[in-house]
């Protein structure tokens, strides 16, 4: 199964300064065939279900804030926050879903200092 | 809009199963899939398995094969997860998700509240 490493596991932020999560693969996520990355990102605020933030390595869900970006290739992938606001807090998690079983990342807990 | 409305908690002892149920509202049922997440206590999230509502496909994750069962019953749009012969470490909150999508691309939203179950003798 592909693994799923997220960095850092621990990040606290500052309100108004910009964060980024990285979150790598054991095998790479482009599909051959149709040229997708079979990469999403969800956060789960405090006590909430884990909600949708990016899906398919860089398109953001309905209702995300553009503060929200995804980026990368492959195996490297990276979900940045411009401006961090306190509302972002909670625990971010990468997803691959180029194959099953679907695995996520250990999850990176952001908090504000 | 879509919403995933699970049943409540349970306790149960070591070795019993257990039945969660995932009722959907808003949508077209069979329009999906649905995926079983958990998530045990303080740790991350677990995918579980799949069941194409349509079809009745199922794939599950390798660790579970041969004690989970995932069905669906599209007369009451509920989408069902047993899990059998129970361990402590089965204590978690349990998760069900909408696999739906644009027709390219299929993410999982919304996620239902979750159903804690808890295995202790």
């Amino acid at each position: 199964e592909i693994v799923m490493t997220q960095t850092p596991l621990s990040l606290p932020v500052t309100p108004g300064e910009p964060a980024s999560i990285s979150c790598r693969s054991s095998q790479s996520l482009l599909h051959r065939d149709d040229g997708n990355t079979y990469l999403d990102w969800y956060l789960q605020k405090p006590g909430q279900s884990p909600q949708l933030l990016i899906y398919a390595l860089s398109y953001r869900a309905s209702g995300v804030p553009d503060r929200f970006s995804g980026s990368g290739s492959g195996t490297d992938f990276t979900l940045k926050i411009s401006r961090v606001e306190a509302e972002d807090v909670g625990i971010y998690y990468c997803m691959q879903r180029i194959e099953f079983p679907r695995t996520f990342g250990q999850g990176t807990r952001v908090e504000i200092k | 809009q879509v919403q995933l409305v699970q049943s409540g908690a349970e306790v149960k002892k070591p070795g019993a199963s257990v039945k969660v149920s995932c009722k959907a509202s808003g949508d077209t049922f069979t329009s999906y899939g649905i995926s079983w997440v958990r998530q045990a206590p303080g740790q991350g999230l677990e995918w579980m398995g799949w069941i194409s509502v349509y079809e009745g496909n199922t794939k599950y994750a390798q660790k579970f094969q041969g004690r989970i069962t995932m069905t669906t019953d599209t007369s009451t749009s509920t989408a069902y997860m047993e899990l059998r012969s129970l361990t402590s470490d089965d204590t978690a909150v349990y998760y069900c998700a909408r696999e739906g999508g644009s027709g390219w691309y299929f993410w999982f939203d919304p996620w239902g509240q979750g159903t804690l179950v808890t295995v202790s003798s």
